[in-house]
């Protein structure tokens, strides 16, 4: 069985300042983690991934994500918040299918970022 | 390089109407993944396929079936549509070995009216 619980479901932080966005997961086997941002009224996009290789992960826009497998989280974050990074954000776990079955993906219930002046 | 890609974009339907969305897995992609958003709300598991076999279903309805062709595009079959039934459906592909990344479609907007 795998979870993803985002601590967070709404942000808000000052232009320039630093964002953090909280996600912890459970899996029973070591798990792909993903961030995926969501404008509105568009589709998901990738922000960035883990699949076991270095545990901190960086992503496109300036966000990067740390993978802490003794605290199960993978947060993401980012210096430097701008107007543009304003968004539903969605932490991702892909767990291990069975042979021959797609694998499962969990979302979390997303982070709203707002990005204010 | 290319994306998924999902068809109509955009839809309106009247209650009781039937309505078919297409999705295009990125090539070489062998599962498909279908997920409904409704307004303001999280998106929401529907079905799986991996190499054309259904892998997975979620909260889908008896109303809605689906299926992945031979040359892997995905159709999501919707009937007796109901008002709630008004959301952003998503197509996702991925290459299931490997934990490589799951790509997601633009959506393909249904509203029931």
């Amino acid at each position: 069985a795998q979870s993803v619980t985002q601590l967070d479901s709404h942000v808000s932080v000052s232009e320039g300042t630093p964002v953090l966005l909280r996600c912890n997961y459970s899996s029973s086997y070591s798990p792909s983690l993903f961030w995926y941002v969501q404008h509105p009224n568009k589709g998901l996009q990738l922000l960035l991934k883990y699949t076991s290789a270095a545990t901190l992960v960086k992503g496109i826009n300036g966000f990067e994500a740390e993978f802490k497998k003794s605290e199960t989280s993978f947060h993401l974050t980012k210096p430097s918040a701008h107007m543009s990074d304003a968004a539903e954000y969605f932490c991702v776990v892909r767990g291990r299918g069975n042979t021959g079955t797609a694998s499962k993906l969990t979302f979390g219930t997303g982070t709203r970022l707002q990005v204010t002046l | 390089a290319a994306g998924v890609i999902q068809s109509p974009r955009h839809l309106i339907k009247e209650k009781r109407e039937t309505a078919t969305l297409k999705c295009y897995p990125i090539p070489r992609h062998d599962t498909v993944y279908w997920y409904q958003q409704g307004p303001g709300q999280d998106p929401q598991f529907l079905i799986s396929f991996y190499e054309k076999m259904q892998s997975d279903k979620g909260s889908i309805p008896d109303r809605f079936s689906a299926q992945q062709f031979s040359d892997y595009h995905s159709e999501l079959n919707m009937s007796s549509l109901e008002l709630g039934d008004s959301a952003l459906y998503f197509c996702a592909s991925s290459l299931e070995s490997g934990g490589n990344t799951i790509y997601f479609g633009e959506g393909s907007w249904l509203t029931v009216v």
